[in-house]
């Protein structure tokens, strides 16, 4: 069973820029989870969807981050503009339907903001 | 204060020991408990979810949970080098039901 793709692995920009993340989950689950993991600290949740529809996005900055899941498969979490506070790894998960507690990592993306 | 507190380490030990790490948590809404493995450069993986009070065992970890300290313990047997990552603990409850992560604790297994 191919896992959670991310891409890109790593990505380097300047302040003020914008940036996209792209996540593939794995197949059927139609839970997704984006999270933010800054070095040395555990993942903070930024967006949930089931299928497409968005369930928790209290922990998102809307000013500057979104994220979408058309037709319920793929999501894509943007920042615009980045910050330097928003150097990070940005990891999306996946959940198989029945089991709330299963989350399935990707690798995350790296993030630096300079 | 915040809700899931996790001592960082880093932790280092011999192979064969016994590891003991840690979390405790403020929230009292949170239900629901997991450990995940994160090995350098690698996204969480799930080790262990448990439930309720008291102990859950698989192979060479247990779980341990005591709701009424707020308190949650994974013990690692017979620890091996390739156990080497960082350990999260994870907690699920109150509005949303979101899962909130703790720091982490770094752990190194020397042969």
């Amino acid at each position: 069973e191919a896992g959670v793709a991310q891409s890109p692995r790593y990505k380097i920009i300047e302040k003020r820029q914008s940036v996209a993340f792209w996540c593939n989950p794995i197949s059927g689950h139609a839970t997704l989870y984006w999270y933010q993991q800054i070095l040395g600290q555990g993942p903070k949740l930024l967006i949930q969807f089931q299928n497409n529809g968005v369930v928790d996005d209290s922990q998102l900055p809307k000013d500057r981050f979104s994220a979408e899941r058309l037709k319920g498969v793929d999501s894509t979490l943007k920042i615009q503009p980045a910050k330097l506070e928003d150097s990070a790894v940005y990891l999306c998960a996946s959940r198989p339907p029945g089991l709330p507690d299963t989350q399935y990592f990707g690798p995350g993306t790296r993030l630096t903001v300079l | 204060q915040k809700e899931v507190e996790q001592d960082p380490g880093p932790l280092s030990v011999p192979e064969g020991a016994i590891v003991s790490l840690n979390c405790t948590y403020s929230n009292s809404a949170f239900q629901y408990f997991m450990w995940y493995r994160q090995y350098s450069r690698k996204g969480p993986e799930l080790l262990m979810y448990t439930y309720s009070s008291g102990n859950k065992e698989d192979g060479r970890f247990t779980a341990q949970v005591d709701k009424s300290s707020k308190y949650i313990s994974l013990f690692i047997r017979d620890s091996q080098p390739s156990d080497s990552a960082t350990y999260l603990c994870a907690m699920r409850g109150g509005g949303y039901q979101k899962v909130t992560f703790g720091t982490g604790t770094k752990l190194q297994v020397i042969p």
